[in-house]
């Protein structure tokens, strides 16, 4: 069974740059097969896709954010990260890890993950 | 960026009733439309890729369809469990974008 699994801190100062992993299980995040992706979601509001990574391909990032984000996969423990820099308030918001296949779909979502930025 | 807008914006049913929600994208897709399921404090649920496929395990009163930049989500009778948030994305080219949601509740 594929499961994801979003971790790091929930309270990230202004300025500084949010981290978190997505360690995956059932599956190779370097199979070849799946994009994985990074989507968050504000308090009571929509979905906004941050980006994704392929194991042989340079990630792509929303336009929006592609100045601050940084996806990174990595084999050797089957994880991938996100890492936005310079934060502010309007970051604050559930962050979720999730998997793309061939019909370029959301499938497999991880159970999300609230950061909040505050001093 | 290709933008989604999904009409309308809160729905009210009751149980039984035959409802639709429709999205519209500012350029064609072709049929690269997917439909998702959220309930409060989950994450989002895939319910049909591809305009109309619907995904493993998801329940045959969902269906959907379209083509190009208008698309449809259609539940033919609501059950209990159907009272949720629903959100269309598409898929055809990056950044993947979704509509702002529609979130339907119980008459």
């Amino acid at each position: 069974q594929v499961q994801l699994q979003e971790s790091g801190p929930g309270l990230v100062k202004p300025s500084q740059t949010l981290s978190l992993t997505c360690s995956v299980s059932g599956v190779s995040v370097s199979s070849g097969s799946y994009y994985w992706s990074w989507i968050r979601q504000p308090a009571g509001k929509g979905l906004e896709w941050i980006g994704r990574v392929y194991i042989s391909e340079s990630p792509t990032y929303n336009p929006s954010l592609k100045s601050r984000v940084t996806i990174l996969i990595g084999t050797s423990n089957n994880q991938f990260s996100l890492k936005l820099s310079s934060v502010t308030a309007a970051d604050t918001a559930i962050y979720y890890c999730a998997r793309s296949g061939a019909t370029t779909s959301y499938d497999f979502w991880g159970q999300g993950l609230l950061v909040t930025v505050s001093s | 960026d290709i933008q989604m807008t999904q009409s309308p914006s809160s729905l009210s049913a009751s149980i039984g009733d035959r409802v639709s929600i429709t999205c519209r994208a500012s350029q064609s897709i072709s049929s690269y439309l997917n439909w998702y399921q959220q309930k409060p404090g989950k994450a989002p649920n895939l319910l049909i890729h591809s305009t109309s496929s619907l995904q493993s395990g998801v329940p045959s009163r969902f269906s959907g369809s379209g083509f190009g930049t208008d698309f449809t989500l259609t539940i033919s009778s609501l059950q209990p469990e159907d009272f949720a948030t629903y959100y269309c994305q598409q898929s055809y080219n990056t950044p993947h974008s979704f509509g702002q949601g529609t979130n339907l509740e119980i008459k």
